[in-house]
């Protein structure tokens, strides 16, 4: 199972917004909605953000959004501020009691 | 509280195997999967598989399937991960991080370091 993929890096300043995508196949992504965004911060536990495509967890900020089309999945964070600066990664069901994880996208802050 | 607390840092030999635990507190520990997740230096997450604790079934990556072992205690809601013929490019930091039947996990634990080293 291939890892999905994400660029390795997104940037925006304070108040922008950036959009990270995460590319699979109809195998995964495009087969289920089930594909998951987590961030993690340096030496931190990763945090879940969005699950099942686009619903965001208590707590988690609605400048986070997911949505996804085809064998694509993205999110959004929107007004970006410093604490956004983290690795985030997506994750996706690939049939058969498996998941997989993006290759992951270092958000920077500008 | 509601966390799930792993057991410390472990440095191994190649060859050797290394067993790390996950204890759960908070809530009903055979609600919910466990899967494992491993981070080597530097790198992203790798999926390894999940327990349900409810019924002992597993799952695992195709990658470590006869490899690694997930097992649980459920009289004291803790679920165990032992890596077998370890070799240096096992050495990572390995969460456990509670699963729905969706396939998302909404907590993690903190991380176990293993270090394989000669």
């Amino acid at each position: 199972q291939s890892a999905l993929t994400q660029p390795p890096s997104a940037s925006g300043s304070p108040g922008q917004s950036v959009t990270i995508s995460c590319t699979g196949t109809s195998s995964d992504v495009g087969g289920y909605n089930y594909v998951s965004w987590y961030q993690q911060h340096p030496g931190k536990a990763p945090k879940l953000m969005i699950s099942e495509v686009s619903k965001r967890p208590s707590g988690v900020p609605d400048r986070f959004s997911g949505s996804k089309s085809g064998n694509t999945a993205s999110l959004t964070v929107s007004g970006l501020q410093a604490e956004d600066e983290a690795d985030y990664y997506c994750s996706s069901y690939a049939g058969s009691n498996n998941l997989v994880f993006g290759t992951g996208t270092k958000v920077t802050v500008l | 509280q509601v966390q799930l607390v792993q057991s410390g840092a472990e440095v191994k030999k190649p060859g050797a195997s290394v067993k790390v635990s996950c204890r759960a507190s908070g809530y009903t520990f055979t609600a919910y999967y466990m899967h494992w997740v491993r981070q080597a230096p530097g790198q992203g997450l790798e999926w390894m598989g999940r327990i349900n604790p409810n019924n002992g079934v597993t799952n695992f990556a195709q990658k470590f399937q006869g490899w690694v072992t997930m097992t649980r205690d459920t009289s004291i809601s803790t679920a165990y991960m032992e890596l077998s013929r370890l070799k240096s490019d096992d050495t990572a930091m390995y969460f456990c991080a509670r699963g729905f039947s969706n396939w998302y996990s909404d907590l993690w634990g903190r991380g176990t370091l293993v270090t394989v080293s000669s």
